[in-house]
């Protein structure tokens, strides 16, 4: 099966920032990649997404390219600020019927 | 409107009791999903639904016991609790199975005593 490996958290960084947050995958056969990020108290929402390689996936100012040759989807963003404070993860899927395997997730923490 | 809400969102109760968490999506999927988050946030499925079939049975003690009367409803019933038991569950659903696109509700987090 599928397997992801992240960054160990908590990563902590000043506002303004740049942020890099490294994932790893190992799976069969070519599968879309995910980031999810879950904010205190609420569950986990899409961030961004990326369907083949090189494509690169971007939403609110975070960016991740499919990179199928090292078999990576590093989360990066120019500018973080205290908002994006969360914890993030990584995820392929896994071409099966449970959509998903999540990485163990990174916490992010953002001081002003 | 919330497009998929778990109720009750907390829930404290004694080892040994039986508790129902609820879930509920208006968004038109055919899969849904119960997820537990432990302690440190690790996300590991325990079931899946397509279309109020079931398809998905991780290794999950079989005091966890899944029901979907429809498709928009997926419950999770969890007979004789015990304290390992605590955690955040998380109902998701999404439109097919193995899109990766899923749509998570807040959480429920239960505490075992």
């Amino acid at each position: 099966g599928n397997s992801v490996t992240q960054m160990e958290g908590p990563v902590t960084l000043s506002e303004e920032a740049f942020l890099t947050i490294n994932c790893t995958y190992t799976a069969t056969g070519y599968p879309s990649l995910f980031w999810y990020v879950q904010y205190p108290g609420e569950g986990l929402q899409l961030l961004l997404k990326a369907t083949k390689a090189d494509d690169k996936g971007s939403n609110k100012g975070f960016e991740a390219t499919y990179r199928k040759e090292t078999t990576s989807f590093h989360l990066e963003k120019g500018s973080v600020q205290v908002s994006d404070s969360a914890v993030y993860f990584c995820a392929p899927t896994s071409g099966g019927a449970d959509g998903l395997t999540f990485g163990k997730g990174t916490h992010l923490i953002i001081q002003p | 409107d919330t497009a998929v809400s778990q109720t009750p969102k907390y829930l404290v109760t004694q080892m040994g009791n039986d508790k129902s968490i609820k879930c509920e999506q208006n968004l038109g999927h055919d899969t849904m999903y119960w997820y537990k988050q432990d302690s440190k946030k690790f996300l590991k499925i325990m079931f899946s639904y397509n279309n109020k079939e079931l398809i998905i049975n991780e290794t999950v003690p079989n005091r966890f016991s899944p029901k979907s009367p429809d498709k928009a409803h997926l419950n999770l019933h969890i007979n004789s609790l015990e304290l390992g038991d605590s955690a955040v569950y998380f109902c998701a659903s999404s439109q097919g199975t193995g899109t990766g696109e899923l749509f998570f509700g807040e959480g429920s987090r239960l505490t075992v005593l």
